[in-house]
């Protein structure tokens, strides 16, 4: 099984701040890492699908980047909105795994 | 627009068998690998298995031997079960369009506790 980590576990941020969560995997996923963004009280969204490839509908100031081991989620301009844990997710080998999420305070 | 709605007893006796139904609007069933996930604030996300209409099915080694996943295509419903439950299996239900690469869309989820 692949294990996910992210770092850090907690961010406490202000509005405008850059953001870099990231997630490392046991082993190599390739591109198969995606990013996705739960809100208190709500389902996982999907940010970011095969590691930096922008999702419809979501704004621009979410980005992924990384391959292999190794991934980052960034958020450039953070709003209030983008209170929420993050959690990466990779589907290179099942079982798929989730990482164990990054939950941003603002 | 693709929705999806998990339904199903919001309580579960240890022991016993819980039984999940997604209905999914938008979208039909026949296209798409259908997974469902589970989250607790212990163990976070877990995915449980993803189904494929072909009958292609995956599960979780960790609940194989206590899972079943099946659909019905005429009702565009997937359906889970899981056996033999106890209060470990208690957590929020999802079900997820996708299972052999992203999950874009997802269930409202749906919060089941194992207790006598």
């Amino acid at each position: 099984e692949i294990v996910l980590t992210q770092s850090p576990d907690f961010l406490s941020v202000t509005p405008k701040e850059q953001v870099t969560i990231t997630c490392r995997a046991s082993q190599n996923v390739y591109i198969s890492l995606h990013w996705y963004q739960q809100k208190a009280g709500q389902s996982p969204k999907l940010l970011i699908k095969y590691a930096t490839e922008s999702v419809s509908g979501v704004p621009s100031r979410f980005s992924g980047s990384g391959s292999g081991t190794d991934f980052t989620l960034t958020i450039s301009g953070l709003e209030s909105e983008d209170a929420a844990t993050y959690y990466c997710h990779q589907s290179s080998s099942l079982p798929i795994t989730f990482g164990p999420g990054t939950k941003v305070d603002i | 627009q693709v929705q999806l709605q998990e339904s199903g007893p919001g309580l579960v006796k240890p022991s016993e068998t819980l039984s999940l139904i997604c209905s999914v609007s938008g979208a039909s069933i026949s296209r798409y690998y259908w997974s469902w996930i589970r989250q607790t604030a212990g163990k976070g996300l877990e995915w449980i298995g993803r189904f494929y209409s072909s009958g292609s099915i995956d599960y979780n080694p960790s609940l194989k031997n206590r899972v079943t996943m099946s659909v019905d295509t005429s009702k565009n419903e997937v359906s889970l079960k899981v056996t033999s439950v106890t209060a470990a299996d208690t957590a929020v239900y999802y079900c997820a369009r996708g299972g052999t690469y992203f999950l874009d869309y997802w269930g409202q989820g749906l919060m089941v506790t194992v207790s006598s």
